[in-house]
């Protein structure tokens, strides 16, 4: 059972450049969820996906797009990246959106 | 809006001795409440959850919380700490049913735990 699965671990880009986080869960959770996190700063959410079919933002989303492609694959695409966006991302899912959230690895993300 | 606060950034502790990690909310109802482990390098992972009910909540690893809805505190306890707890440590608290807030789960920005041997 691997849980939440994400692609790549590490990455970098230069100033422009797209890319696209993949994240997959093999829970049957409705619920996911892309967090990005900074030192200080805890984790801050980007997009969440409350069940297949549906997206919103949640605190941080400039930058940033979701889609939802079916219940076990939530993917965060960086269209233009910035140096601002050097972070490490995680993805996480959950059974509802207020249950606990179970994260993957994380992909660390560097923006040069 | 739901927000959490972990006052202490770092924490040293000695080996074998008792621990208590902090964390306040602000949330309009009663709420869900979290505490994660993040290990370096590594994903958060689940050590306990408050719902309902006792107050008092036990997780993995030896780890317990007390939810005190008087002082909207949701604190860490170990009894004894082992060099492998050494860790950041996140609370975090999630909308109940009909609570209303933001959907997912808002995240305080960590305790760095530090064992001294």
């Amino acid at each position: 059972n691997a849980g939440v699965t994400q692609t790549p671990k590490f990455q970098v880009l230069k100033t422009g450049q797209s890319m696209t986080l993949q994240c997959a869960q093999d829970m049957n959770h409705n619920s996911m969820y892309w967090y990005r996190q900074d030192p200080g700063m805890g984790l801050r959410l980007i997009y969440y996906s409350a069940s297949e079919g549906t997206t919103d933002k949640g605190e941080v989303p400039n930058g940033y797009n979701v889609s939802r492609l079916n219940k076990r694959e939530f993917s965060l695409r960086l269209e233009s990246a910035a140096p601002s966006q050097t972070s490490v991302y995680f993805c996480a899912s959950s059974e509802r959106v207020n249950t606990e959230a179970f994260f993957g690895q994380g992909t660390r993300l560097t923006v040069v | 809006a739901q927000s959490v606060t972990q006052p202490d950034i770092h924490i040293t502790v000695s080996e074998g001795a008792s621990l208590e990690l902090r964390c306040n909310y602000s949330y309009g109802a009663t709420p869900y409440l979290f505490w994660y482990v993040q290990s370096p390098g590594q994903g958060l992972q689940l050590l306990l959850k408050y719902f309902s009910g006792d107050t008092l909540v036990q997780g993995i690893k030896g780890f317990e919380a007390e939810f005190k809805r008087s002082q909207s505190s949701f604190n860490l306890r170990k009894p004894s700490v082992h060099w492998s707890d050494a860790a950041e440590y996140f609370c975090a608290v999630g909308p109940s049913w009909g609570g209303g807030g933001a959907d997912g789960l808002t995240f305080g920005k960590g305790t760095h735990l530090i064992i001294q041997p």
